[in-house]
């Protein structure tokens, strides 16, 4: 158990629905980073949270969003959802101060869309 | 952030000793180098981190010349387990406040 809780682990749903998807940092730590991983993009960045406060972003689509909440917990909402969404979703977290243990990683959300 | 280079994808034997090599030519004075590893369907887990000469651990070692222009993650005496892709990352050191930037990795495949 890395600290970092994604749930559900698995997601089955149609085109067109939405989704929201769950994560809970490692206690203590402030930044949470979204991440998307499909078989023929790699890890791809969406978007980082910092106590609270969005601090960047990546290669997040439009119908994508996500916010973290005052617990520092996030969630990551998928709209209008595609075939070409299905991936898994990692969650990551940190301090947000400099460390020699790098980052979080959970188990992800492996979302299948039908 | 400095681009890396990493093979593909390497083949080993248990209990070799197998080294994997990222180039970073345009690495900055600021840069770190970083490597985690990940095992299918989990997410990706830090190994190490460093920025000259060599650093080790109970997992690996890391050994980085005076150029700085490349690294090689050591993993000594592999085991199945050892399955996994293996990424390497270059920027300043993990601040905790950037996101990490994941390249192709190198797919490592020990087999008995």
């Amino acid at each position: 158990d890395s600290g970092v809780t994604q749930t559900p682990k698995h997601l089955i749903t149609a085109t067109g629905q939405r989704v929201t998807l769950r994560c809970s940092p490692r206690s203590g730590d402030l930044s949470v980073y979204w991440y998307q991983q499909s078989l023929d993009q790699g890890l791809q960045f969406l978007i980082q949270y910092y106590n609270g406060e969005e601090r960047a972003k990546g290669n997040i689509l439009e119908r994508f969003s996500a916010q973290q909440f005052p617990d520092l917990h996030s969630e990551l909402n998928l709209s209008s959802l595609e075939l070409g969404d299905s991936a898994l979703y990692f969650c990551a977290s940190s301090v947000g101060q400099p460390t020699n243990y790098g980052y979080t990683f959970g188990s992800g959300t492996r979302l299948t869309v039908v | 952030l400095a681009k890396t280079t990493q093979p593909i994808s390497m083949d080993s034997y248990e209990g070799q000793e197998v080294n994997i090599t990222c180039s970073h030519n345009n690495i900055a004075t600021n840069d770190y180098i970083t490597w985690y590893q990940q095992f299918p369907s989990q997410g990706p887990r830090f190994i190490i981190q460093g920025y000259k000469t060599k650093v080790t651990n109970e997992v690996a070692s890391l050994f980085i010349p005076a150029d700085r222009k490349s690294s090689t993650l050591s993993l000594p005496r592999v085991s199945l387990s050892d399955t996994a892709v293996y990424y390497c990352l270059v920027g300043e050191r993990d601040t905790g406040r950037r996101a990490l930037t994941f390249g192709s990795g190198t797919r490592l495949q020990v087999q008995p």
